[in-house]
């Protein structure tokens, strides 16, 4: 069974202090992987797609690595409004285009 | 303005008594999915639809039915909702199926009482 599993769960952070989001998969035939941002009472936005191992995608203070297991989310000194949930998502060959969730990272960043 | 609407945002409902949740998008996207999110179990696909009268399931489809009439249309019903029903809904749309980037709604909170 694909699994996807974050970590940690919560995340308590000072401006500035910057700091890594995982999100470890167990599946077979990767597809994509997927970073979303998720504020409290709304619809998850997406960030970023990795593909394959090796592949890095920045955007602003954000930046997104894939390796055969995992995949890190770095958020480098960040700011209050970095505060949100942060969601990772996979889609596998053999499922089509079925997309599994992990359980997220609360972030909060204080000033 | 592109966005993906949800109808109705708050809904409370007895056991057993037919609901459907609309959802339509103005993007021309062939692709919309289901989700409901709860606490701990995260967000979970309900059903996914990669285009008109195309629709396959995702982790948790028991107990909803969708159609897809119309390429910005897809709604969610649910013929006879129970409590553990009882979740936060996120229809979602992208351009190019499960690799696209998902547009998500702003959610439709339900309670199945």
């Amino acid at each position: 069974e694909d699994q996807v599993t974050q970590s940690p769960e919560a995340l308590r952070l000072q401006e500035g202090e910057s700091s890594s989001l995982n999100c470890s998969y167990t599946v077979s035939g990767l597809r994509g992987l997927f970073w979303y941002r998720q504020d409290p009472g709304k619809g998850p936005e997406f960030l970023f797609t990795l593909y394959s191992a090796g592949e890095e995608k920045e955007k602003e203070r954000l930046k997104a690595t894939l390796t055969k297991k995992e995949s890190f989310l770095h958020i480098t000194a960040p700011k209050p409004e970095d505060s949100a949930t942060y969601l990772c998502a996979v889609t596998v060959w053999a499922a089509g285009n079925k997309l599994t969730f992990g359980g997220g990272t609360r972030v909060l960043v204080k000033p | 303005e592109a966005q993906v609407t949800q109808n109705p945002r708050y809904l409370i409902t007895v056991t057993g008594k037919k609901l459907t949740v609309t959802c339509s998008q103005n993007m021309n996207h062939e692709y919309m999915s289901w989700y409901r999110q709860d606490p701990g179990l995260g967000l979970r696909q309900i059903y996914y639809s990669m285009n008109v009268e195309v629709t396959d399931k995702g982790d948790v489809p028991e107990g909803y039915k969708v159609s897809r009439k119309e390429k910005r249309n897809f709604p969610l019903i649910l013929e006879s909702p129970s409590p553990n029903q009882t979740s936060l809904y996120f229809c979602a749309s992208s351009l190019s199926g499960g690799l696209g980037e998902q547009f998500f709604g702003p959610g439709t909170r339900l309670t199945v009482l």
